[in-house]
């Protein structure tokens, strides 16, 4: 089946660097999602991305959709403690079996430290 | 507007039993797909239901099942439980079915001893 490669695995940061994550992927989506995931909770959608090539912000998160659709990264500037969490990457599906279903990466541990 | 609810939060179950779990989605959303998250596998895809209908299905044996009433609530059913059932179970809502702005509850924490 679609697999997502996220790196990278785990971050420790201090408090104001900034941070770049990205996924890649041997298949084709049609949408790239980031979502955000703190402790106890289900995931969060923090940027979506439609386009080849499209560049979105999202006030400190800006993410790409890479121009084959095939990999995707997404930037946190100027990190803060609440930044904490699990980021994933998630493609939807472009065709076939695949149409409509989220493929999710594997996270990406975020640490701040203050 | 209330969020996704998802029901019991935590569930201890010893192997060979039986398991239900409840999901009620955002209020109009009629989409709502389940998805099971551990540490080795990650988050995925188990199934999305809509008007009733499962649309769409993952790769995951037939021990898990799943159904959605008609006012939009979904259940899942894993049944003959194993240890490698144990995992965050997320339910996530959306107005329409195959839409990437879905929308998760907090999730069930199942145990399987």
């Amino acid at each position: 089946g679609q697999q997502l490669n996220q790196s990278p695995q785990s971050m420790f940061i201090q408090e104001g660097e900034d941070v770049s994550m990205n996924c890649t992927s041997s298949s084709i989506f049609n949408t790239w999602l980031w979502y955000k995931q703190d402790p106890g909770e289900g995931p969060v959608l923090l940027i979506a991305l439609y386009k080849a090539g499209e560049l979105t912000s999202n006030g400190r998160l800006t993410a790409q959709f890479g121009i084959t659709r095939k990999d995707s990264f997404l930037n946190i500037s100027a990190s803060i403690p609440s930044d904490v969490g699990i980021y994933f990457c998630a493609g939807q599906g472009a065709g076939g079996t695949s149409y409509g279903k989220l493929t999710f990466g594997q996270g990406t541990i975020l640490t701040v430290h203050p | 507007k209330a969020g996704v609810t998802q029901t019991p939060r935590y569930l201890i179950k010893t192997r060979g039993q039986q398991v239900t779990l409840s999901c009620s989605p955002i209020s109009g959303h009629r989409s709502v797909s389940w998805y099971q998250q551990t540490p080795g596998q990650g988050l995925q895809f188990l199934f999305e239901y809509f008007s009733e209908t499962q649309r769409n299905k993952g790769n995951f044996p037939g021990r898990f099942s799943g159904r959605q009433f008609s006012n939009s609530r979904s259940e899942m059913n894993v049944s003959t439980l194993e240890l490698g059932d144990s995992a965050l179970y997320l339910c996530a809502s959306s107005l329409e079915p195959s839409s990437y702005e879905q929308y998760f509850g907090p999730g069930t924490r199942l145990t399987v001893t």
